[in-house]
Formats: structure tokens, sequence, C-alpha cells
């Protein structure tokens, strides 16, 4: 199955400043990616995915980019604000690309400092 | 058009019970799959069903859990016995497809708390 990685565990950033959390695959045939935020006490919500037929995606301040040779995908938010704090998931499809679920990087914890 | 509809959203249950939590999916939508997120980890994939069938119940405990998805009704994730171990949230999602491509969305979560 699947396999994903996913880095820093915790980032701290000035508000205004940028972040960047990255995440690795194992199976090539995945391709699909999504990335979830996750407040407090709510459920996980899609804010962006990609899929293998593209390299970057952009939506206002947040941005996906993909590498398949390589494997790996981030996430970029531009210009942070404190409502941007969250822990953030990657994910890949838990067959590759099976339909059998996602598996899901172990989570990103983002600290927007005033 | 509602969402992925879980109850009960907080669940309390003492060594031995049994907890029962219900998800009903997005309209329209077949495909059923159960996380496990223990506190200040992530999400732990259990099962994915389709109505009537369990496709996939790999990250499922052999013992003491099981799930099924009926014909009519929601999806239930049963627990029985219950220990400490077992508190955690419980996140049902769904998707109109498997997720080879396709965006799964998140109810609420069951939280449960084993005392």
């Amino acid at each position: 199955g699947e396999n994903v990685e996913q880095h820093p565990s915790t980032l701290s950033v000035q508000e205004g400043d940028s972040a960047v959390i990255k995440c690795t695959y194992s199976d090539s045939a995945s391709n699909y990616f999504p990335w979830y935020k996750q407040e407090l006490g709510k459920r996980p919500q899609l804010i962006i995915d990609i899929r293998s037929n593209v390299g970057e995606k952009k939506d206002q301040r947040i941005a996906v980019t993909l590498n398949k040779t390589a494997k790996h995908f981030s996430l970029h938010i531009t210009e942070t604000q404190p409502e941007d704090s969250a822990v953030y998931f990657c994910a890949a499809p838990a067959g590759g690309g099976g339909a059998d679920g996602l598996t899901f990087g172990k989570g990103t914890h983002l600290i927007i400092q005033p | 058009n509602a969402g992925v509809m879980q109850n009960p959203r907080h669940l309390v249950r003492r060594r031995g019970q049994e907890a029962r939590l219900r998800c009903s999916p997005m309209k329209g939508h077949s495909h059923v799959y159960w996380y496990r997120q223990l506190p200040e980890e992530g999400l732990k994939f259990m099962v994915y069903l389709q109505k009537e069938n369990i496709i996939d119940e790999s990250g499922m405990p052999k013992e003491r859990f099981s799930a099924e998805f009926p014909k009519e009704g929601p999806s239930i994730l049963r627990i029985q016995q219950v220990v400490r171990g077992d508190s955690a949230a419980y996140f049902c999602a769904s998707s109109p497809q498997g997720t080879s491509g396709n965006t799964i969305y998140f109810g609420e979560g069951s939280w449960l708390t084993v005392v």
C-alpha cells in the first residue's frame, strides 16, 4: 500500500510570511493528492487538491506543486494570516491508483505568530 | 445538500460497554470510509464500505470492531467491550466513487470517551 511522509510536524511562521509543507509518497501509480485543513475539534476540510496530469495548482493564497519523478508534493501558503493556524494533512490514494481510501500524512501543526 | 452526517457527536462509555457510531453519507455518495484519530495524531484508515459490502477492512482491529453499510440506513461502526485505548475521534467520510481522483468529504466526527 501507499506510504505518505509529511514534514515538518510543526511549523511556526510570522504573520504575513509564507509557509511550505512537504509530503512524499511511495506508489508511482498514485494520481490524486489532496490537502486537508483541520482546526481544533473540527473535521478535516479539503482546501486544495492536484491530479497527476498537472504540476501546479493555485487558489488565491494557496498553491500545491507536484513532482511525479521525485514522488513529492508540497503545499504553499503565502501572506499567512492568523486563521491559517491549524493542522494540515496531505494524502494519497491508499492503493496507489486504486479506489480504497486515502492514506494520510501525520500532519503539520501550522502556527501563525502575530 | 446536507454533508456527511455523523451521530452521536460525543459518546461516553464505561469500560466493557458497546459503542455504536452512525454515519449517513452525502446524498449521491455510495462509498463510505471510517478513520480514527487519536489525540494529537493523524488520521488512521479503518475500513472502506460500499452498500452491503466491506471492500477493505485492513485498518480495523481484528477483535471487537465491526462495520456495516446496509442497503437501507446509515453505516455503523460498532466497538464491543470498549477499553480506554478506544477513546478517540472517529471520522466518517464519503465519496461518489472510489478515491482514484475523487474527493472524499468528512463528517464532523464522533468523539468517544471511555471511562
